[in-house]
């Protein structure tokens, strides 16, 4: 079935240091991929997506590019802030029958330091 | 347009008592999906409605849960006979049609703690 697995945390950086969370994915066909973040204290936020490959979905300095060839949806960011800890998950929709529902990865919790 | 609210944020409650959460979709969303999420784990789907009909029900959906969106607008999950593995976060999240219907709106979710 359809899956998600994503690199395990916790991830502590230094301001401005270059980040990047794996995730890969299996899925029948071609599904869109989300990067979804939880701020502590609230609800979680659609980052960015990419709906078929070779997309790359970009927002507030965050990258990640459908990859079909090696079934991954890496996020990166060059410089990374205080105010991006979070918790960073990767996820996909399938397409067929599963019409609504998102398969989540496990969470990677982010840390950076001033 | 707010986004998507839900209520209670916190329930406590014994094992053995029924809880029932409410989760108020944005409002031009027809289709409306419930995830439970667990300490360190990813939410995972539990049911997902288009305007009132449910389209999808997880095995995790035991006879306990029960989910209604009588008129296309709120839900409600309701869980009998609580457990204390059915604590959890329960969230909740809304999507429109069209080119932004992949795009799930979330809630910030119920806290139940079973005692």
């Amino acid at each position: 079935g359809d899956s998600v697995t994503q690199m395990e945390g916790p991830v502590t950086l230094s301001e401005e240091a270059f980040l990047t969370i794996n995730c890969t994915y299996t899925a029948t066909g071609y599904p869109s991929l989300f990067w979804y973040v939880q701020y502590p204290g609230e609800g979680l936020q659609l980052l960015l997506k990419a709906t078929k490959a070779d997309d790359k979905g970009s927002n507030k300095g965050f990258e990640a590019t459908y990859r079909k060839e090696t079934t991954s949806f890496h996020l990166e960011k060059g410089s990374v802030q205080v105010s991006d800890s979070a918790v960073y998950f990767c996820a996909l929709k399938g397409r067929g029958s599963t019409l609504g529902r998102l398969y989540f990865g496990r969470g990677t919790q982010l840390t950076v330091w001033p | 347009d707010t986004g998507v609210s839900q209520d209670p944020r916190h329930k406590i409650t014994k094992r053995g008592q029924n809880v029932t959460f409410r989760c108020d979709p944005i409002s031009e969303h027809n289709r409306l999906y419930w995830y439970r999420q667990t300490l360190g784990q990813g939410p995972e789907f539990l049911t997902y409605f288009q305007n009132e009909a449910q389209l999808e029900k997880s095995r995790l959906l035991s006879d306990r849960f029960s989910a209604e969106r009588p008129k296309g607008s709120f839900s409600t999950l309701e869980i009998q006979r609580t457990e204390q593995g059915d604590s959890a976060m329960y969230l909740c999240a809304s999507s429109g049609t069209g080119g932004t219907g992949d795009e799930q709106f979330f809630g910030p979710g119920t806290r139940l703690t079973v005692l």
